[in-house]
């Protein structure tokens, strides 16, 4: 069974074009979590929602943004896409306590043109 | 240098056991990950250790670690081709992961 669900799993997005990602969860967990994984490197977290609380990172650009309306889907929002936001976006859920094991998704592959 | 450290590559052949190691500077954390990457796909949880915890097993897989070193490793025992992946180890801060630099697996048949 799919627990935490992108779509696309491919986006093509113009210079400057904005562009929404989406991810889903099965899990009913409290807290959702985008990360950006650029080629070899490591996923680097943009920002978290605790329940409805948002929670960003001190370096994340202003370019990018985040909506949560409910409990199970959680979108990123990348208002003018350069070059250098070409990755692969990766989102995961955890327990707000306990273990706070993260799930992730498939992941989302983002080309900019 | 880098919070946590992985080497970048390690090849084996099909059959033998695999180490991947891992280090790291900050031992606040109370839980550290390994994590599966295949090509182009995301994340996959292998398994956790608690932090007070020197050893865990689980099937084909060994964690240890080392809190006096903050030396953390994953043994693959009797590794397979399907095997072949971007390992990653985290370590748990404060509401976020904080990964490793990966370590690329090779098996060769």
């Amino acid at each position: 069974d799919a627990m935490v669900i992108q779509n696309p799993r491919y986006q093509v997005t113009q210079f400057g074009k904005p562009v929404t990602l989406s991810c889903s969860q099965t899990l009913n967990h409290n807290v959702m979590y985008w990360y950006q994984q650029k080629s070899s490197q490591a996923p680097k977290l943009l920002f978290h929602y605790y329940d409805k609380d948002f929670n960003n990172e001190a370096d994340t650009p202003d370019n990018f943004q985040s909506r949560r309306p409910n409990t199970s889907f959680c979108f990123l929002d990348i208002r003018s896409p350069g070059l250098g936001d070409a990755a692969m976006y990766l989102c995961a859920t955890s327990r707000a306590s306990g273990v706070k094991t993260q799930y992730f998704g498939p992941g989302t592959r983002l080309l900019v043109l | 240098g880098e919070d946590v450290e992985q080497s970048l590559f390690l090849s084996v052949r099909e059959g033998d056991s695999s180490v991947i190691n891992c280090t790291y500077t900050d031992s606040s954390s109370t839980y550290l990950y390994w994590y599966k990457q295949e090509p182009g796909a995301g994340l996959q949880l292998l398994t956790y250790i608690f932090s007070n915890m020197d050893m865990k097993q689980d099937q084909r897989l060994t964690v240890l670690l080392n809190k006096k070193d903050k030396h953390l490793s994953l043994r693959i025992a009797d590794t397979q081709t399907g095997d072949s992946a971007i390992y990653f180890c985290a370590r748990g801060a404060t509401n976020k992961l904080i990964f490793g630099t990966g370590t690329l697996l090779a098996v060769q048949p």
